[in-house]
């Protein structure tokens, strides 16, 4: 099955500056890779994804790269704000079995 | 619209008892998914369902676990005599269609559930 890793689990920064977080994943077949924004106590919310047939996206603030090759794909936080303070989870989709693994989550904590 | 609930939000029992948590998915999704977090991890699969069939269960940890969805909307998960370890957050989650599919997947708030 599939497997994804995410690194770092926690992250401290200072406002204004940029984050990256990073997974990889195992299975060469998944296709589709969303990143979830949870906040304390809420639920998972979308903020981002990138399927297998491209190597970037961006929407304003945060942009999603993916290396097929390397089996690696990044998330990256640009001018944060203390309101991006949150965990973040990767995913990795199997179409073939239509059910998403995640990674263990990186506690992202931005400093006024 | 609506979004996915469940209830209850939190439900605490005792081990060894019979526990039932409920998933209202957005109108009109097929997809069902449930997911069981458990503190500093990522959501773990649990089973996903395709209108009323479940199309993969392979991430139910043991027979004590089982799900239905009869009508293709409502599911309930349930548990029978738990166990402290079944303590986590379901989470439940929604999607227009599921195989093959690109969509995403809508959370729930999620169940606490405390086996003391």
């Amino acid at each position: 099955g599939e497997n994804v890793e995410q690194h770092p689990s926690t992250l401290s920064v200072q406002e204004g500056d940029s984050a990256v977080i990073k997974c990889t994943y195992s299975d060469s077949a998944s296709n589709y890779f969303p990143w979830y924004k949870q906040e304390l106590g809420k639920r998972p919310q979308l903020i981002i994804d990138i399927r297998s047939n491209v190597g970037e996206k961006k929407d304003q603030r945060i942009a999603v790269t993916l290396n097929k090759t390397a089996k690696h794909f990044s998330l990256h936080i640009t001018e944060t704000q203390p309101e991006d303070s949150a965990v973040y989870f990767c995913a990795a989709l199997n179409s073939g079995y239509s059910t998403l693994t995640f990674g263990k989550g990186t506690m992202l904590l931005v400093s006024p | 619209g609506a979004g996915v609930s469940q209830t209850p939000s939190n439900k605490v029992t005792e081990k060894g008892k019979y526990v039932e948590l409920r998933c209202d998915p957005i109108s009109g999704h097929t997809a069902l998914y449930w997911y069981r977090q458990s503190l500093g991890q990522g959501p773990e699969f649990l089973i996903y369902f395709q209108g009323t069939g479940a199309a993969d269960d392979s991430g139910l940890p043991n027979d004590r676990f089982f799900a239905v969805r009869p009508e293709g909307s409502v599911s309930t998960l349930k548990i029978q005599r738990t166990e402290r370890g079944d303590s986590a957050v379901y989470l439940c989650a929604s999607s227009p269609r599921g195989t093959g599919g690109w969509n995403e997947q809508f959370f729930g708030p999620g169940t606490r559930l405390t086996v003391l």
